[in-house]
């Protein structure tokens, strides 16, 4: 089977503007986290869709949406970009929901700078 | 608020001998945890987890302690291999199932 895969890989962008991060899971998962790592923070949970519905939220500003599409495919969007959102963004899918029983696969990340 | 902490941003070790990473959490309500590693321009990788309900868990060179009156747990790499360097993630399976991730530790093996 094909792993998550992310794109863009590498993304520039300038304050104020808004980006969209793709995330295609591994076939047959219908579960979708993301992640923003940070070198002061480390990793930290953003949200989690499954069957097209979000199911858990981190502690993030309302900036930071997304949505999965029927095909589990899931996009993550953050508007009026802040320096501080630079980051390493991290997709994760699993079979079933996001839980101690159910394995999370990672994808390669996206890596964006807000200039 | 940290709720996983690793306090040990590095580690240097050599290769043969035995590499220790240890990880501190604040919830005692977690009931799963597990070890990641990264290497760069690469998402984690799931290395090996434990349950509340046991104090270690062993998979070849990796042995994971759970020292829950301490809140403490640890992965012990023995023999460690230059293969081994890269960035290790501690996290705690959060209640709605969420991980929820420590800083990291990046391991160097040398040679």
């Amino acid at each position: 089977k094909a792993g998550v895969t992310q794109t863009p890989r590498y993304l520039i962008k300038t304050r104020g503007q808004q980006v969209t991060l793709s995330c295609s899971p591994i076939s047959g998962h219908r579960s979708v986290s993301w992640y923003q790592q940070t070198p002061g923070q480390g990793l930290q949970f953003l949200f989690e869709y499954f069957s097209e519905t979000q199911r858990n939220k981190g502690n993030f500003p309302g900036r930071f949406s997304g949505r999965q599409f029927s095909n589990s495919r899931s996009e993550m969007n953050v508007s009026t970009l802040e320096l501080g959102d630079s980051a390493l963004y991290l997709c994760a899918s699993s079979e079933g929901h996001a839980s101690s029983y159910n394995e999370q696969f990672f994808g390669p990340g996206t890596r964006l700078t807000v200039l | 608020d940290q709720q996983v902490k690793q306090n040990s941003p590095s580690l240097s070790v050599q290769e043969g001998r035995i590499s220790i990473l240890n990880c501190d959490y604040t919830n005692s309500m977690f009931d799963y945890f597990l070890w990641y590693k990264k290497y760069p321009a690469e998402g984690p990788t799931f290395l090996i987890s434990i349950s509340s309900i046991k104090d270690k868990n062993e998979d070849g060179r990796f042995t994971v302690f759970l020292n829950k009156s301490a809140k403490h747990l640890s992965l012990h790499i023995v023999p460690s291999q230059p293969g081994d360097s890269a960035v290790y993630f501690c996290a705690a399976a959060g209640s709605q199932g969420n991980l929820i991730f420590g800083k990291g530790t990046k391991l160097s093996v040398k040679p």
